[in-house]
């Protein structure tokens, strides 16, 4: 099967321009999300969708970041106007259900490759 | 609060020994998941192994063998027999299963950089 796909891999804008970062998950993984890496720091969670809904934002830095999940499928992670310490990789992840009450390794995260995105 | 703490910002292996990763973690809740992530240099995150807090044993998976300790409230990796693909960048992270049921959210640490010589 097809991995978590990122586009694009890497993007270099100026300082106060808009980039939108495109993430399409493992066919049928109902849960995706968005995680942040600035160099030398921790990978840091976004945000995670069920479906076309957000489950949990409570990692987005800031109103300047706008995630979407139209019908389910792939997302979008827009950042407008982007800063200068919006620069790090992004990474989306995708899983299968959850089993609520359980951790079981049926749905670990399947990350993509990541885009590097350098503000200038 | 939850986190994850990798001490190693880099390691040094020579092909064929056994390296230990080390990880820590602080969490309250008593149930609770970790994971091993590599990322070689292509940037991809590779899932390697996975420990749940109440599983009695300690998770293996090929090479891959993850030292649980409850008590000490650490989950390092064990890399038996390495070798130099393994080099790559290796992530320790923690899923907590929070009020009303598992969630997927992970807190990862730092990374440990592994360098594995011919």
């Amino acid at each position: 099967e097809a991995g978590v796909t990122q586009f694009p891999s890497h993007s270099v804008i100026e300082k106060g321009q808009t980039v939108t970062l495109r993430c399409d998950p493992i066919s049928g993984h109902d849960n995706l999300y968005w995680y942040r890496r600035v160099m030398g720091k921790e990978i840091k969670f976004l945000l995670h969708f069920v479906k076309e809904s957000k489950q949990d934002e409570s990692g987005m830095p800031n109103n300047r970041f706008l995630a979407e999940r139209t019908g389910g499928t792939y997302s979008t992670l827009k950042v407008q106007p982007a800063e200068l310490e919006d620069s790090g990789v992004y990474f989306c992840a995708s899983s299968q259900a959850t089993d609520r009450g359980r951790i079981g390794t049926n749905s670990p995260l399947h990350f993509g490759n990541g885009t590097r995105l350098t503000v200038t | 609060a939850q986190k994850i703490t990798q001490t190693q910002p880099g390691m040094f292996v020579q092909e064929k020994e056994a390296v230990t990763l080390d990880c820590t973690y602080d969490t309250s809740d008593p149930s609770y998941g970790l994971f091993w992530y590599k990322q070689p240099s292509s940037g991809e995150m590779i899932f390697l192994i996975y420990q749940g807090s109440y599983d009695q044993q300690n998770a293996t998976e090929g090479r891959y063998s993850l030292n649980f300790q409850k008590a000490r409230k650490s989950a390092n990796l064990v890399i038996s027999a390495s070798q130099l693909g393994d080099s790559a960048m290796y992530f320790c992270a923690m899923r907590e299963v929070g009020y009303g049921g598992a969630t997927n959210k992970l807190i990862f640490g730092t990374g440990t950089l592994l360098a594995v010589q011919p």
